[in-house]
C-alpha cells in the first residue's frame, strides 16, 4: 500500500527558510522508474509544481523558483525533503507530495500541509 | 515555457455528459493526465496516459487527446462528480511538468 504523507512548520515568518518532510511507504526511493514531486497550491488557486527528485538522485526545479528550492532524499528514512528559501505571504499554500509513476502522471499523493507565511 | 488553458467552469445536468478541455499547442504529442479535486482533498489521478483509468476509477470517466485539444469525459454525472479538474503534461522543454488552472464542474 502506498502512502505519503508531509510533515513540516504550519506558520513561518517571512524572509524565513522553510523546511518539509514526505515521509513515504509501499514503495522504495531507492531505485525503479518513479520519483517524488512536491506541488503546492495556494488557497483558492491552482497546483503548482514545484520539484522533483528520481530514485537515481536526479532533481529537476520549477523556472521560476529554482534559485529557492533544493530537493534531497534519504532513502534510508525513506524521506524527500523540500527547502524553499526566503518565503513571503505569497507561498502561503497547501504543500503535496506526490509519487510519479512510469507515464509521469502524480498517481498517489499525500494530504498536503497547509503553511502560512505570516509575521 | 508551455501552457495549457482550462474553460473555468463547466455545469451538466445529473445524468448528462460533461466534457473538459485542456489546450495547448500540439498538445496531442504529448501523454494528457487528469485529476480530480473534492474540497479539502488533495487531487487523485482520474486518467492517465490520455484516456487510461487507474484502478477503482469508474467507467463513466474516459479521455481523449488530439491535435491542440485534450478532453476529459464524464458520462452519467452524478452529484459526487462535482469537483475541481485538472489536467497536466511533462514539458520536455523545460523538464517540468505543467498544470492546467482547473475546471470547476457542477452537477445541477
Amino acid at each position: 500500500q502506498v502512502t505519503l504523507k508531509e510533515s513540516g512548520p504550519v506558520l513561518v515568518k517571512p524572509t524565513e527558510t522553510l523546511t518539509l518532510t514526505c515521509t513515504v511507504s509501499g514503495f522504495p526511493l531507492s531505485n525503479g522508474r518513479v520519483g517524488v514531486s512536491w506541488i503546492r497550491q495556494p488557497p483558492g488557486k491552482a497546483l503548482e509544481w514545484l520539484a522533483h527528485i528520481f530514485s537515481n538522485d536526479e532533481k529537476s526545479y520549477s523556472t521560476s523558483l529554482k534559485s529557492r528550492l533544493t530537493i534531497s532524499k534519504d532513502t534510508s528514512k525513506s524521506q524527500v525533503v523540500l527547502t524553499m528559501t526566503n518565503m513571503d505571504p505569497v507561498d502561503t499554500a497547501t504543500y503535496y507530495c506526490a509519487r510519479l509513476d512510469e507515464w509521469l502522471a502524480f498517481d498517489y499523493w499525500g494530504q498536503g500541509t497547509l503553511v502560512t507565511v505570516s509575521s | 515555457s508551455y501552457e495549457l488553458t482550462q474553460p473555468l467552469s463547466v455545469s451538466v445536468a445529473l445524468g448528462q455528459t460533461a466534457r473538459i478541455t485542456c489546450g495547448g499547442n500540439n498538445i496531442g504529442s504529448k501523454n494528457v493526465h487528469w485529476y480530480q479535486q473534492k474540497p479539502g482533498q488533495a487531487p487523485v489521478l482520474v486518467i492517465y496516459r490520455d484516456s487510461n483509468r487507474p484502478s477503482g476509477i469508474p467507467e463513466r470517466f474516459s479521455g481523449s487527446n488530439s491535435g491542440n485539444t485534450a478532453t476529459l469525459t464524464i458520462s452519467r454525472a452524478q452529484a459526487g462528480d462535482e469537483a475541481d479538474y485538472y489536467c497536466q503534461v511533462w514539458d520536455s522543454s523545460t523538464a517540468s511538468y505543467v498544470f492546467g488552472a482547473g475546471t470547476k464542474v457542477t452537477v445541477l
